[in-house]
């Protein structure tokens, strides 16, 4: 079993909707999480970093962390086309070793 | 600031071959850490150096290896290289320990 799960989608949405997508993991010892945007032939694009459980807003998107569930999300406010990439869930204990999910691929139709 | 750069963006070689790819950091970001993208493995880490010191190391064998010079800058070497190895090479740089990682364009390498 994998240390982090990400449906793979594709996960299909008109545009405007909220997109939401989520993690599981298995390390407790995980302690910074981070929500990347990857487009095709590109390197993927930092979009939300976090440390504590919680929320965390930025602009269109929402972060949150439950560190009790091993349950990470990320929601995406009035999605637009421009948001179709694959989001990648990232996570590490101390130190720089990111582990990351599988990405899931999102598509916002217009 | 300039994010991080990569070169080759693109490379071909052959079996056997060694290759050598090079990543120059953020200005000020000291931890430089590399990823191999596979689409049957995902994004898996490889290795971490911070001033020139290799801190962290992925499961993957003693053919990957990498060296950080005094200006932050990094290179990976991968010798006898082999089909398995096609895959994007991603590097990222980090102010320091526990903080953000921001993710170069990739060297796109293909084993033939």
């Amino acid at each position: 079993q994998k240390e982090v799960e990400q449906d793979p989608g594709p996960l299909s949405v008109p545009e405007g909707a909220i997109v939401s997508l989520n993690c599981t993991y298995s390390n407790s010892a995980f302690q910074y999480f981070m929500w990347y945007r990857q487009y095709s032939r590109k390197g993927p694009e930092l979009l939300m970093y976090t440390y504590s459980s919680g929320n965390k807003e930025d602009g269109r998107f929402t972060a949150q962390v439950d560190k009790s569930s091993k349950y990470i999300s990320l929601f995406i406010r009035d999605s637009q086309p421009s948001d179709s990439a694959t989001y990648l869930c990232a996570m590490n204990a101390a130190g720089n070793k990111l582990t990351f999910g599988g990405g899931t691929r999102v598509l916002v139709k217009p | 600031k300039a994010g991080v750069t990569q070169t080759p963006r693109y490379l071909i070689k052959t079996r056997g071959q060694q290759v050598t790819l090079s990543c120059s950091p953020i200005s000020g970001h000291r931890s430089v850490s590399w990823y191999q993208q596979t689409p049957g493995q995902g994004l898996q880490f490889l290795f971490e150096y911070f001033s020139e010191t290799q801190r962290n190391k992925g499961n993957f064998p003693g053919r990957f290896s990498g060296r950080q010079f005094s200006n932050s800058r990094s290179e990976m070497n991968v010798s006898t290289l082999e089909l398995g190895d096609s895959a994007l090479y991603l590097c990222a740089s980090s102010p320091g320990r526990d903080s953000p990682q921001f993710f170069g364009p990739g060297t796109r390498l293909t084993v033939l």
